[in-house]
């Protein structure tokens, strides 16, 4: 089925160590985001790109990095973990212009960071 | 900046009860407005949105929303629980006109219907 789809779906990792979520879209969007869900707190944007070739921060980009690798995929990175990234990951994509038809989500990554 | 506030992490009803989740935004440009719901251990499903259209939204699963620019609010109803809504809801909004297409979310309300 068409969508977004998010990889791997939980994680656990040691502080330290590194890894990087995927995420590929076959809906041919041009825009790719990234966000973290904690309790409370809703989502929040880590990173985004606007369109193939470019990437941006979002609210919080402190201890990430992304790569657009192509129009499908848009991976994130975390270079060294830390237990406050222990969160759920989300990943979306949208149209442009799509702005009046909102996003559309991957299903997540649990990542646990002890 | 763009902001949202869901009044309530937590709100509880009867199964056949009203259902009224609260949402506030702030926005220095026409919004969109957006309801997601996200059912345990899942990714976020679109309920409805507002895209400066009809005020009163009507989205899935009996649920609707109205825009009222004058008290800045978004809220979601529906007229009769169901126990299969427990979920939780967010409220997003993305500024209209960008062509970034940011979406900020509020924090969240956890719906819990008792039978």
């Amino acid at each position: 089925n068409a969508g977004v789809t998010q990889t791997p779906k939980f994680q656990v990792l040691k502080t330290g160590q590194s890894m990087t979520l995927q995420c590929a879209q076959d809906m041919n969007h041009n825009s790719m985001y990234w966000y973290r869900q904690d309790p409370g707190m809703g989502l929040r944007l880590i990173y985004y790109s606007a369109s193939e070739g470019t990437t941006d921060k979002g609210e919080v980009p402190n201890g990430y990095n992304v790569s657009r690798l192509n129009k499908r995929e848009f991976s994130l990175r975390l270079e060294s973990a830390a237990p406050s990234q222990t969160s759920v990951y989300f990943c979306a994509s949208r149209l442009p212009g799509q702005g009046v038809y909102g996003y559309t989500f991957g299903s997540g990554t649990r990542l646990t960071v002890v | 900046a763009q902001s949202v506030t869901q009044l309530g992490s937590h709100v509880s009803v009867s199964e056949g009860a009203l259902v009224l989740l609260r949402c506030n935004y702030s926005s220095s440009v026409p919004p969109y407005l957006f309801w997601y719901v996200q059912y345990p251990n899942q990714g976020l499903q679109l309920l409805l949105k507002y895209t400066s259209a009809a005020t009163l939204v009507k989205g899935i699963n009996g649920f609707e929303a109205e825009f009222k620019k004058s008290e800045t609010s978004f809220h979601l109803t529906k007229p009769s629980a169901h126990m299969s809504d427990a979920a939780e809801y967010f409220c997003a909004v993305s500024e209209g006109s960008s062509n970034t297409g940011k979406l900020i979310f509020g924090q969240g309300t956890t719906l819990q219907v008792k039978p």
